[in-house]
């Protein structure tokens, strides 16, 4: 079945470094969600791309759609503590939305 | 309410003890998802209902795991004769689901600790 596949599984960085996380899908997807789970909480939304090559900010975040709408992206610049976390990816499904496994990010001081 | 709403947020019981796990989606939201995440880990996805009906009972793990929904509203995950395997943070989330918008609001979860 379709999978949501995330690399890396973890990265640490040194604050006021890039930090960059990959999503693919064996199949093509309709959209493509991200979320934040900051350590002790919950996922949030973060951002939904939609259109194929689609290029998304959010202050220094980045996000993009590829091409062929089968991977993504999330590009963070100049890493801050508040940027610790799991991001993760979600595609829908048919009904239901298939999560990727998450990539952590320890920031370094 | 403002959003999804989780009871208990912390859950400390025997091993063998059954266990209710309480969700109460954001208003209006017709799908509603149940997960599991053990320390450390990404998400498992156990149940998902639209409305009433559950189309996808896939990730349950065991007979031991159940979920109802009534009232296109709150939804209640049951776990019966708890092993300690169980001990996660069990998170709800519920959402639109109109055409292909399916982005998920979650509750802050029920860490169940089974001793």
């Amino acid at each position: 079945g379709q999978q949501v596949m995330q690399i890396p599984q973890y990265q640490h960085v040194q604050e006021g470094e890039d930090f960059t996380t990959y999503c693919n899908s064996s199949t093509t997807l309709s959209n493509i969600q991200w979320y934040k789970q900051r350590p002790g909480g919950h996922p949030v939304f973060l951002i939904q791309l939609v259109k194929s090559g689609e290029v998304k900010k959010q202050k220094r975040l980045t996000f993009q759609f590829g091409e062929a709408k089968k991977n993504s992206s999330l590009h963070i610049t100049a890493t801050q503590t508040t940027d610790v976390g799991t991001y993760f990816c979600a595609g829908p499904r048919n009904d239901k939305i298939i999560f990727g496994k998450g990539t952590r990010l320890h920031i370094l001081p | 309410g403002a959003g999804v709403s989780q009871s208990p947020s912390n859950k400390v019981t025997e091993k063998g003890k059954d266990v209710e796990l309480r969700c109460d989606p954001i208003s209006g939201h017709t799908a509603l998802y149940w997960y599991r995440q053990r320390l450390g880990q990404g998400l498992e996805f156990l149940i998902y209902f639209q409305g009433n009906s559950a189309p996808d009972k896939s990730g349950l793990p065991s007979d031991r795991f159940s979920a109802e929904r009534t009232g296109e509203s709150v939804s209640t995950l049951t776990i019966q004769r708890t092993q300690q395997e169980d001990s996660a943070v069990y998170l709800c989330a519920s959402s639109w689901n109109f055409g292909s918008d399916h982005i998920q609001y979650f509750g802050a979860g029920t860490r169940l600790s089974v001793l």
